[in-house]
């Protein structure tokens, strides 16, 4: 997996959108890039996946630019159960370790 | 419902005891990973199991054997384990070891 770079706290309030991003300047030609969000005491949960450009789904969207060396993650109107620790992970279609770092521990407010 | 379920989701056991976790997923995936999460630190990937071959961290104690006698269940037998091993142990799988992972609730294991 290549190494990725996050911030390792980020504080927002409710109704804000919140961006997370995420770098990952050796990410290789087949590599994708892969969030996912944790809940204490709980599993990671996949959140979105995406290659290039723009993704969106009803959780999330991811915005990556032509370069790709870099990802963000956009979370819509957060809620306080968006309180959560996200992870950024990039790597192929097969074959990879799956390694966490240390992610963005996000704190929603009221 | 991830569709990985990991059981017991608690356990409490002493230092000499033999105890084993379980996971078991109904995905079709081909890949699944042992993790251990210590509180309020990262987690720790301990075993992967991916097209029939076993990756393991190097850091990972003796004490922690894992077991994979098909695609769908993963094993993690403990023996003679330590304080610090208390944890949230975590199962996944994926398919062909993609990014795209499912993981089970864990398992949180108090040694006493």
């Amino acid at each position: 997996l290549a190494k990725t770079t996050q911030p390792i706290s980020m504080d927002s309030y409710e109704g804000q959108e919140v961006n997370i991003t995420c770098s990952h300047n050796n990410i290789a030609t087949n590599d994708y890039i892969t969030w996912y969000q944790q809940f204490p005491s709980q599993g990671p949960r996949f959140i979105i996946q995406g290659y290039k450009t723009k993704v969106t789904n009803e959780v999330a969207s991811l915005f990556i630019p032509a370069d790709r060396k870099s990802s963000t993650l956009s979370l819509p109107r957060v809620s306080l159960s968006d309180t959560a620790v996200y992870y950024c992970l990039v790597g192929s279609e097969y074959g990879n370790k799956l390694v966490f770092g240390a992610g963005t521990i996000l704190r929603v407010k009221s | 419902e991830t569709g990985v379920t990991q059981t017991p989701r608690h356990l409490v056991m002493g230092m000499t005891n033999k105890k084993s976790l379980k996971c078991e997923q109904h995905l079709g995936h081909n890949a699944m990973y042992w993790y251990k999460q210590s509180a309020k630190k990262p987690l720790e990937l301990m075993f992967v199991y991916s097209l029939e071959e076993r990756v393991e961290n190097n850091s990972v104690p003796s004490r922690f054997s894992p077991e994979c006698p098909n695609s769908s269940h993963l094993f993690l037998h403990l023996h003679t384990l330590q304080p610090e091993d208390s944890a949230l142990y975590l199962c996944a799988s994926s398919q062909d070891g993609g990014t795209e992972a499912f993981f089970g609730q864990g398992t949180r294991l108090t040694v006493v």
